[in-house]
């Protein structure tokens, strides 16, 4: 059964960069990898998705290497009201598999 | 537009008690999902259903039933609650954008079983 695995936790300083990681090494063919963000006592919501290479968006870059077995989510000059929770989501109900995928979450704590 | 609501927000149950909780979503997605997160675990998939009538066992289903009798509700259901349970309830739902499903989430239902 595939497996996503994200770093538990990342510190940074408010003005720098992020780049959070997931491993996904049985990644299937036609699997997308979706990246959500978490604010205590919500629920998730939509980050950035992507299936090769790199997307970026108004909020994030998602970085894929040509294997797809790991994503790299960048957040560019991080705040502290980007202190959350991150997960990867790999697959969906449509894909060969039907799997959803999720990390267990990175907490991004942003320090001033 | 209200996107995914979620009712209750809160509940306390005692063992071996019975509720359902309840996810409605306005957007006329045609998938809905339900999952539970706890520390540590991230979030794992119970159930779900790609359309109105049909529901299908996710990751962890044991001790948890669902019905989709409308397409904009999906109910959840704990039949004899047990404090293994004990965890915070999310619904999400989605289009049927293949394979691309972008979730929606509601705010949670935190359940406690003593």
């Amino acid at each position: 059964l595939a497996k996503t695995t994200q770093p538990i936790s990342m510190d940074s300083y408010e003005g720098q960069e992020v780049n959070i990681t997931c491993s996904h090494n049985n990644i299937a063919t036609n699997d997308y990898i979706t990246w959500y963000q978490q604010f205590p006592s919500q629920g998730p919501r939509f980050i950035i998705q992507g299936y090769k290479t790199k997307v970026t968006n108004e909020v994030a870059s998602l970085f894929i290497p040509a294997d797809r077995k790991s994503s790299t989510l960048s957040l560019p000059r991080v705040s502290l009201s980007d202190t959350a929770v991150y997960y990867c989501l790999v697959g969906s109900l449509s894909s060969n598999t039907g799997k959803l995928i999720f990390g267990q979450g990175t907490t991004l704590q942003v320090k001033p | 537009n209200a996107g995914v609501t979620q009712t209750p927000k809160f509940r306390v149950l005692k063992t071996g008690q019975s509720m359902t909780l309840l996810c409605a979503q306005d957007m006329n997605h045609e998938y809905m999902y339900w999952y539970r997160q706890d520390p540590g675990m991230g979030l794992r998939l119970i159930h779900y259903s790609v359309g109105e009538g049909t529901t299908a066992k996710g990751e962890v289903p044991d001790g948890y039933n669902v019905s989709r009798l409308k397409k904009q509700n999906f109910l959840l259901g704990l039949e004899s609650a047990a404090p293994s349970q004990t965890s915070v309830y999310f619904c999400a739902s989605s289009r049927r954008d293949s394979p691309t499903e972008t979730q929606y989430f509601g705010p949670g239902t935190r359940l406690l079983v003593l």
